[in-house]
């Protein structure tokens, strides 16, 4: 079946500072590329996805390519704010967007 | 509009017990799976209704079953708890039925279950 390797966390980062969380996968056929994020208490929220090699997914400032040929899809952000503290999970989904198979998930601590 | 609500939001049950979580879809949509998610682990994917069926199961044994009603909303019962089976269980609602599983995936806040 599907799986997800994330780096490991958390990662610390001062504000306004580089973000990139490492994700590869390994799937049969071709999977669309999730990432999603989770506050402190709150339930997952899906922050971009790609559903074929080469498209870029993009919000809020994050963004992810799906790269098809390193079977990877590493979160990237400029600049990141205090706000963007959270949990950050890569997940695969090859049978429709319901059945997801996710990564572990990397805690994200922003300092001011 | 009310997102997937979830009920209860804290629950401590002993071995050997029985439990029953609840879940209400997003309005609009039918179809709801479930996930468990461990401390420290990314959700695992448990089972998946639509029109009251269970459509997709993932890795989980007889023990963990479920309902879907008419309006939707879901039940998640698991019989005789394992200390194991502490975990956040969070329900997420689509649409299979209009076409729209391309649709993001909304889930609820969880119920935390602990197993004592």
């Amino acid at each position: 079946g599907d799986s997800v390797t994330q780096m490991e966390g958390p990662v610390t980062l001062s504000e306004e500072a580089f973000l990139t969380i490492n994700c590869t996968y390994t799937a049969t056929g071709y999977p669309s590329l999730f990432w999603y994020v989770q506050y402190p208490g709150e339930g997952l929220q899906l922050l971009l996805k790609a559903t074929k090699a080469d498209d870029k997914g993009s919000n809020k400032g994050f963004e992810a390519t799906y790269r098809k040929e390193t079977t990877s899809f590493h979160l990237e952000k400029g600049s990141v704010q205090v706000s963007d503290s959270a949990v950050y999970f890569c997940a695969t989904a090859t049978s429709g967007y319901s059945t997801l198979t996710f990564g572990k998930g990397t805690m994200l601590l922003v300092s001011p | 509009d009310a997102g997937v609500t979830q009920s209860p939001t804290h629950l401590i049950k002993t071995r050997g017990q029985q439990v029953t979580l609840r879940c209400s879809p997003k309005s609009g949509h039918d179809t709801v799976s479930w996930y468990q998610q461990a401390l420290g682990q990314g959700p695992q994917f448990i089972f998946q209704y639509y029109e009251e069926e269970e459509r997709q199961r993932g890795n989980f044994p007889d023990r963990f079953s479920g309902h879907q009603f008419p309006n939707y909303s879901s039940e998640l019962n698991v019989n005789a708890l394992l200390l194991g089976d502490s975990a956040l269980y969070l329900c997420a609602s689509s649409s299979l039925g209009t076409g729209t599983e391309n649709e993001k995936l909304f889930f609820g806040s969880g119920t935390q279950l602990s197993v004592l």
